[in-house]
């Protein structure tokens, strides 16, 4: 299965908040799953990216976890800021060429 | 560095009329991509391509062409636009594919009427 499923499709989290946004996948042979943050009316930007091997990588307060029995990995924001406000994707590699996109979500921060 | 550039920004297409897509690149990288991205549908691939000489079709390829004559450069052919085609189109480009970050450029808006 060629697939990646995210959720939610929109989160509303207070500044502070630790917003969670889940991702799913069902191909075994996926090897790297990045995350890339989209602003409105700007191109993906990529955020942060992890490969099976590991459980879990941070980057300032953007964490990924990943389970790899499950077949799942998560973006956790810690202490999120209104200037988080954006759409995130995740994202898997099937093979060496390409990868693929979940359907995003629109995160948005209350101040 | 002007990473990935895409012309024009904004367009709009009368149905059945062609127009192409600008894309280049100026980190000489030899993996580059085309997306579409409708709201809430996120980001299909439409065709990409390894390197100078070779596309290959991605999930979403027909009404659309592509070549990649040089290593900067990956344009987008519409032929017999619809107005299905009205989306966000983005080009990307990579060091090295699957396995690595992917830059983006800043799409192009195109309305089909």
């Amino acid at each position: 299965q060629q697939q990646v499923k995210q959720s939610p499709q929109s989160l509303i989290v207070q500044k502070g908040g630790i917003p969670i946004i889940n991702c799913a996948y069902e191909n075994t042979a996926f090897d790297y799953f990045p995350w890339y943050q989209q602003f409105p009316g700007k191109g993906p930007a990529l955020l942060i990216a992890i490969r099976p091997d590991v459980s879990e990588k941070k980057e300032g307060r953007f964490t990924i976890s990943f389970n790899k029995s499950a077949k799942q990995f998560s973006l956790h924001i810690m202490d999120s800021q209104p200037g988080d406000s954006a759409t995130y994707f995740c994202a898997a590699s099937p093979n060496p060429d390409k990868i693929i996109f979940g359907k995003g979500t629109r995160l948005h921060i209350l101040p | 560095n002007a990473g990935v550039t895409q012309t024009p920004k904004f367009h709009i297409l009368k149905i059945g009329q062609s127009m192409t897509l600008q894309c280049t690149q100026d980190m000489n990288h030899n993996y580059m991509y085309w997306y579409r991205q409708d709201p809430g549908m996120g980001l299909k691939l439409i065709y990409y391509s390894v390197g100078a000489g070779i596309t290959d079709k991605g999930e979403v390829p027909n009404g659309y062409n592509v070549s990649r004559s040089t290593t900067e450069d990956f344009p987008l052919r519409l032929e017999l636009a619809a107005p299905s085609q009205t989306s966000v189109y983005f080009c990307a480009s990579s060091y090295s594919g699957g396995g690595y970050g992917y830059t983006f450029g800043s799409g192009t808006r195109l309305t089909v009427v």
